[in-house]
């Protein structure tokens, strides 16, 4: 079945610079690569997705890049600011279920 | 809100009480999903629904009971929990098959501590 894994478990940035957050899937046939951020006290919300078929995909200051043949993606945030903080979680989707990374405690610090 | 709502927000029960958690969504989806999440661990997918039909049960315990009256609506019904089973419970909806820019969208969760 499909393995996701996520790295740093935690990152601590200072305000200004950016942050990357790297994931790894096993199953070729995934197509579908969801980010979600979670604050405290709520449920994960989408922040930013890729379909296999894009390389790049760029959203203000988020941006997602996918290598289809390393079978890895990453989440990309520049000019961090305090409110980033928060937990983030790639995912991979085989035939419509996600499979979630182990997740990613970023702090922002002003 | 996200449109998708889950009560009660938290719940304290005992190991030989009965209670349930609620998900209400708003979105029109047809996919509905319980989640299980732990401190440490991935989420943890324990049910799916598609079109009121359960699609998938992921090797749950049965003191975990999902029901799924309407695509608007699903329940887990608790029994007879233990400690370990102290987590957040995130519902979520989707489009089946998922839509790009909008896969799952997840409620706040229920906060449950089996005492």
């Amino acid at each position: 079945g499909e393995n996701v894994e996520q790295h740093p478990s935690t990152l601590s940035v200072q305000e200004g610079d950016s942050a990357v957050i790297k994931c790894t899937y096993s199953d070729s046939a995934s197509n579908y690569f969801p980010w979600y951020k979670q604050e405290l006290g709520k449920g994960p919300q989408l922040i930013i997705d890729i379909r296999s078929n894009v390389g790049e995909k760029k959203d203000q200051r988020i941006a997602v890049t996918l290598n289809k043949t390393a079978k890895h993606f990453s989440l990309h945030i520049t000019e961090t600011q305090p409110e980033d903080s928060a937990v983030y979680f790639c995912a991979a989707t085989l035939t419509d279920k996600l499979i979630f990374g182990t997740g990613t405690r970023l702090q922002v610090f002003p | 809100e996200t449109g998708v709502t889950q009560t009660p927000r938290h719940l304290v029960m005992g190991m030989t009480n009965k209670k349930s958690l609620k998900c209400e969504q708003h979105l029109g989806h047809n996919a509905m999903y319980w989640y299980k999440q732990s401190a440490k661990k991935p989420l943890e997918l324990m049910f799916v629904y598609s079109l009121e039909e359960r699609v998938e049960n992921n090797s749950v315990p049965s003191r975990f009971s999902p029901e799924c009256p309407n695509s608007s609506h699903l329940f887990l019904h608790l029994h007879t929990l233990q400690p370990e089973d102290s987590a957040l419970y995130l519902c979520a909806s989707s489009q089946d098959p998922l839509e790009v820019g909008y896969g799952y969208t997840f409620g706040s969760g229920t906060r449950l501590t089996v005492v």
